[in-house]
């Protein structure tokens, strides 16, 4: 069974400085790999998703993800953060293939607080 | 209303009660979702419907049982609930059930069983 793996679970920072959430995840086949985000009263809503090619992928408000294979990983990164990205941070992943492919496995959450 | 919406937002039943969560999606798609979020736990995958037709069940107790009526319809019946199942129990739905289609999620509803 695949698992997601996120570092940290609460991440507090200062505006303007650089963030990196750590994700990994456990499978050995072809994996999507998503990260979502959900600000405080709202939805849960996808920030950035990696299918194929090119590993490193932009999304939504500045942040970028790198995938790594030999890694396991799915790192987010924004360089400058702002108060307005406290939120908390899922990483997700889904088989590319084969039977139950659509079914997201969620890491714990990241939670990050960005101080003005 | 646009997007994923459910009710109620907030319920608290006893552990004889029976209730029902109601999901709607108002975005034309064909794959429905439950998920459950408990404290300090991963969103874990409860059910999925395609098409109306329940396509997985991730070995959720038989005291949770799910309805699909038609595509933008979603139910999760409740019935001798324990208090572990207090929890976030959120809504989402996709376009199609695969492995590329973003879910779109609704605001939860959050459960307490007493």
């Amino acid at each position: 069974a695949q698992s997601v793996s996120q570092h940290n679970h609460h991440v507090i920072l200062s505006e303007a400085a650089s963030l990196e959430l750590g994700c990994n995840y456990s499978y050995g086949g072809t994996v999507n790999l998503f990260w979502y985000v959900q600000y405080p009263g709202q939805h849960l809503q996808l920030l950035l998703k990696y299918f194929s090619g090119d590993p490193l992928v932009k999304g939504i408000k500045g942040f970028e993800a790198e995938f790594i294979k030999s890694k396991f990983s799915f790192n987010l990164r924004k360089p400058s953060v702002q108060w307005s990205d406290t939120a908390e941070y899922f990483c997700a992943v889904n088989n590319a293939g084969g039977t139950s492919y659509g079914k997201l496995t969620f890491g714990q959450g990241t939670i990050l607080t960005v101080h003005p | 209303e646009t997007g994923v919406t459910q009710t109620p937002r907030h319920l608290v039943m006893g552990m004889t009660n029976k209730k029902s969560l109601k999901c709607e999606q108002h975005l034309g798609h064909n794959a429905m979702y439950w998920y459950k979020q408990s404290a300090k736990k991963p969103l874990e995958l409860m059910f999925v419907y395609s098409l109306e037709e329940r396509v997985e069940n991730n070995s959720v107790p038989s005291r949770f049982s799910p309805e699909c009526p038609n595509s933008s319809h979603l139910f999760l019946h409740l019935h001798t609930l324990q208090p572990e199942d207090s929890a976030l129990y959120l809504c989402a739905s996709s376009q199609v059930w695969d492995a590329y289609n973003e879910q779109f999620f609704g605001p939860g509803t959050r459960l307490t069983v007493l």
